[in-house]
This record gives structure tokens, C-alpha cells and sequence, in this order.
């Protein structure tokens, strides 16, 4: 089945530095890679996704990058800001079908400095 | 997010049975139950989708999940044990919306 590894652990950078949280998976059929912040004991918040037939994706201060042929995306905070800390979650799942089966990976603990 | 509701949002158990319920105002079909312990990942354990079930295999029978309409979702625990103390997650999904997953702010579970 599907393994999602999520690289830094934990991850700190000044405020309106960039941060950049690397994840790779395993399944080639995987097709779809959202993006999830957590926030000190609440639930779990979409940031922004991307799908297999893009390899770049912008939202405001976040892109996301996906290259297939390595099994890798990224995500790319722009000119963080303190409100930007907290746990960011990579995942993935085979797209279509019967819902969404994600698989997360291990989580990276952001943290901005003012 | 308050579209999709959990309750209760605390609970502490001994060797008790348990029902978490959770209801979403979305208007999405698939719903879903996810595990997260202590600084782990959230894990799935069911997914209904179109009230058809799919569940992780791994998930021990003492959960049980059930789907009364497209809106709610319930999850019985019976005889908890210490591994369940976690936060549990409802989520839902919708094929309009990309089947993106939203999810609930969460049950946190506490076995003593």
C-alpha cells in the first residue's frame, strides 16, 4: 500500500523568510496530494492541493510542486508569517472512486520568528 | 469550521461503551472516521461513501460505525482499551468538491 514520508520533523524560519516541506510517496497510481495545517489541539484545516496532471500550483503565498517521475511534492511558504506556525501534513490517495482514502505523512512542526 | 460538528468533544472512560457522533452541514456523501494519537499522523478507520462502508481491516471490532443518513456519522466503542485514548476525527467529502476531505475539530478520548 501507499507510504508517505514526510522529511523535516521539525522545520524554523524567520518571519518572511520562505519555508519548504519536502514529502515523497510510493504508489505510482497515486494521483492526488493534499496539503493539511493543524493547530494546537484542533482538527485539521486544508491549505491547498494539487493533482497528477499539474506539477505546480499556487494559492496566494503557498505552492505546491509535484514531480512524478521522483515521487515527490513540496510545499512552499512565501513570505511566512507568524500565524503561518503550526503542524503541516502532506498526504495522498488514489484519486476517483469511492471516496478519498488519505495516507499522511508524519507531520512537519513549523515554526515563524518574528 | 463549524459545518461539521463532533460530540462530545471530551471524553474521559474507563472500561465503558461510548458513541461519538458527528453531523455535517456540507451536503457531502462520504463521511469518515480517522484516528490520531499523541504526535502520530491521523489514521482512517471507516469511510462511508454513498452509506457503503469501507473499513481499515486493522481497526480492532470493538469500533463500530454506523451511518444513519448521508449527514451523520456515529462511531460505539465498547470495552475501550488504553490504545484508544487519541483524538478522533470526523471528516467528509463531496465529488463536486474535488473530494476534498473537511474535517471536524475533533473527540479527544481519554481511557483511565
Amino acid at each position: 500500500g501507499e507510504k508517505v514520508e514526510q522529511h523535516e520533523s521539525t522545520l524554523s524560519v524567520r518571519e518572511g523568510d520562505s519555508a519548504v516541506i519536502n514529502c515523497t510517496y510510493t504508489d505510482t497510481a497515486s494521483s492526488y496530494f493534499p496539503w493539511y495545517k493543524q493547530e494546537a489541539g484542533k482538527g485539521l484545516h486544508f491549505v491547498i492541493d494539487i493533482r497528477s496532471n499539474v506539477d505546480r500550483k499556487q494559492s496566494q503565498r503557498l505552492i505546491v510542486l509535484l514531480d512524478k517521475k521522483a515521487k515527490r511534492f513540496s510545499l512552499h511558504i512565501t513570505a511566512t508569517q507568524p500565524e503561518d506556525s503550526a503542524i503541516y501534513f502532506c498526504a495522498a490517495s488514489i484519486g476517483g472512486g469511492s471516496g478519498n482514502k488519505l495516507i499522511f505523512g508524519t507531520g512537519t512542526l513549523l515554526s515563524v520568528k518574528p | 469550521n463549524t459545518k461539521i460538528t463532533q460530540s462530545p468533544r471530551y471524553l474521559i472512560l474507563g472500561r465503558a461503551n461510548k458513541s461519538l457522533e458527528c453531523e455535517q452541514h456540507l451536503g457531502h456523501n462520504a463521511m469518515y472516521w480517522y484516528k490520531q494519537s499523541a504526535e502520530k499522523p491521523p489514521e482512517l478507520m471507516f469511510l462511508y461513501n454513498l452509506k457503503q462502508l469501507i473499513r481499515n481491516e486493522t481497526v480492532p471490532s470493538r469500533f463500530i460505525p454506523e451511518c444513519p443518513d448521508s449527514s451523520k456519522l456515529l462511531l460505539h466503542i465498547s470495552a475501550v482499551d488504553p490504545e484508544d485514548s487519541a483524538v478522533y476525527f470526523c471528516a467528509s467529502s463531496h465529488p463536486d468538491s474535488g473530494n476534498t476531505l473537511y474535517f471536524g475539530e475533533g473527540s479527544r478520548l481519554i481511557v483511565v
